[in-house]
């Protein structure tokens, strides 16, 4: 079956510094993939997205690139801010009989310290 | 767009006892589904609610512990029976709109004691 898997957490850095999180997926097809962040208290949103190879998500400095040679999808920011501190879940969906549902990595907990 | 409201958005609950939660989308759509997020650990999918007939259940999960009903195209519940703290998850409704994107609502905290 489908599945995703993220590097383990916690990750704490500082202010300013770059992100990677790593996200590999096993998936038959051609599924899309997703980035979602779930902040303190609150529900999941979506982050980014790429539904085809070599596409590139990108959303509030964060990006990930679909790459189907390595079934990968990492996530990464250039400069982090204290606000970014949240957990981000890799995800992907492919078309099945009932829709298109997800399947989720264990999310990772990023913590940025001023 | 779609907007999707769940009720309650937290209860504390005894052993034994029942919650039905309420998943409300501001549009029609195409598919629901219910997901369950244990304390620390990532999204599991319970079901897909389908409309006029019964959900398809995961492995893992069945009907007489899970009952959901999607009786239109914006709405549908999901029940927690017999709880058990083993149950104290945040549920979330998911939604698939017929533009083929995909939105959580904001998640129900149970606490089960």
């Amino acid at each position: 079956g489908n599945s995703v898997t993220q590097m383990e957490g916690p990750v704490t850095l500082s202010e300013e510094a770059f992100l990677t999180i790593n996200c590999t997926y096993t998936a038959t097809g051609y599924p899309s993939l997703f980035w979602y962040v779930q902040y303190p208290g609150e529900g999941l949103q979506l982050l980014l997205k790429a539904t085809k190879a070599d596409d590139k998500g990108s959303n509030k400095g964060f990006e990930a690139t679909y790459r189907k040679e390595t079934t990968s999808f990492h996530l990464e920011k250039g400069s982090v801010q204290v606000s970014d501190s949240a957990v981000y879940f890799c995800a992907l969906t492919s078309p099945g009989d009932y829709g298109q549902n997800f399947v989720f990595g264990p999310g990772t907990r990023l913590s940025v310290l001023p | 767009s779609a907007v999707i409201s769940q009720k309650p958005s937290r209860d504390i609950c005894q052993r034994g006892t029942s919650l039905t939660i309420q998943c409300q989308v501001d549009s029609q759509v195409t598919m629901m589904f219910w997901y369950r997020q244990q304390p620390g650990q990532s999204l599991t999918l319970i079901a897909t609610a389908n409309q006029g007939s019964e959900a398809t259940y995961e492995s893992g999960f069945v009907i007489d512990k899970f009952p959901i009903s999607r009786p239109n195209l914006t709405f549908s519940t999901l029940t927690v029976s017999n709880m058990s703290p083993e149950d104290s998850s945040i549920y979330l409704c998911s939604v698939e709109s017929f533009g083929g994107e995909q939105y959580f609502g904001p998640g129900t905290r149970l606490t089960v004691t």
